[in-house]
């Protein structure tokens, strides 16, 4: 039972385009929902968060939507750079349940300079 | 604020042994969670502490795995009698406080049993 789902395996950008990396989710419990990043041989690294109350949330050059009703969400990377090439997990928790994560499968994103 | 570390950062090991795994998560954090990844797949929740009491632990988390905090501080995962499908990445992160959501990751343990 695939709570979170990442749909695009892979994801290929120019240097200076938009990104934009997909998640969906079947719990209509979550309640919170992270993006992390990940580079080969490293563990994850928290990138940006929302809460289920908010439907959009910026950082930089990262901003992530929410769309509770369609139970998606989406990270936009703008401009890509070279350097955000790396795998991508989308993931949910609940808290009253620890906030343990719930991940997806994962994007790979390429960006080509 | 040096971070989580885990040791060691890998494990090769023969069927049927014991392994044990460490974590020192961020000082003063008082969760942490164990996960495991195998390859193409997200991190899947083993385990995970307040302080040093275990408070869930995921039916993916068989009789043959075991994990301890016992003074709040860091943490060990051991796997006895490992098994193949036992190979993975697993890695431990701390949050600071109930109710704050990020989890912070340390580099991961690979573990390859032959």
């Amino acid at each position: 039972d695939q709570q979170v789902k990442q749909n695009s395996p892979s994801l290929s950008v120019q240097e200076g385009r938009i990104s934009i990396l997909n998640c969906d989710y079947t719990n209509s419990m979550f309640d919170y929902f992270l993006w992390y990043k990940k580079y080969p041989a490293e563990g994850p690294t928290f990138l940006i968060s929302i809460s289920s109350i908010k439907d959009k949330n910026e950082d930089g050059r990262f901003t992530v939507f929410l769309n509770k009703s369609a139970k998606h969400l989406s990270l936009h990377i703008v401009p890509s750079q070279p350097g955000d090439s790396a795998v991508y997990f989308c993931a949910a928790s609940r808290g009253e349940y620890g906030n343990k994560l719930v991940f997806g499968a994962g994007t790979i994103l390429r960006v080509k300079s | 604020d040096t971070g989580v570390s885990q040791d060691p950062r890998h494990k090769i090991t023969k069927r049927g042994q014991n392994v044990t795994f460490r974590c020192d998560p961020i000082s003063e954090h008082n969760r942490l969670y164990w996960y495991r990844q195998t390859l193409g797949q997200g991190p899947e929740f083993l385990t995970y502490f307040q302080n040093e009491a275990q408070l869930e632990k995921s039916r993916l988390l068989s009789d043959r795995f075991s994990a301890e905090r016992p003074k709040g501080s860091f943490s060990t995962l051991e796997i006895q009698r490992t098994e193949q499908g036992d190979s993975a990445m697993y890695l431990c992160a701390s949050s600071p406080r109930q109710g704050a959501d990020e989890q912070f990751f340390g580099p991961g343990t690979r573990l390859t049993v032959l």
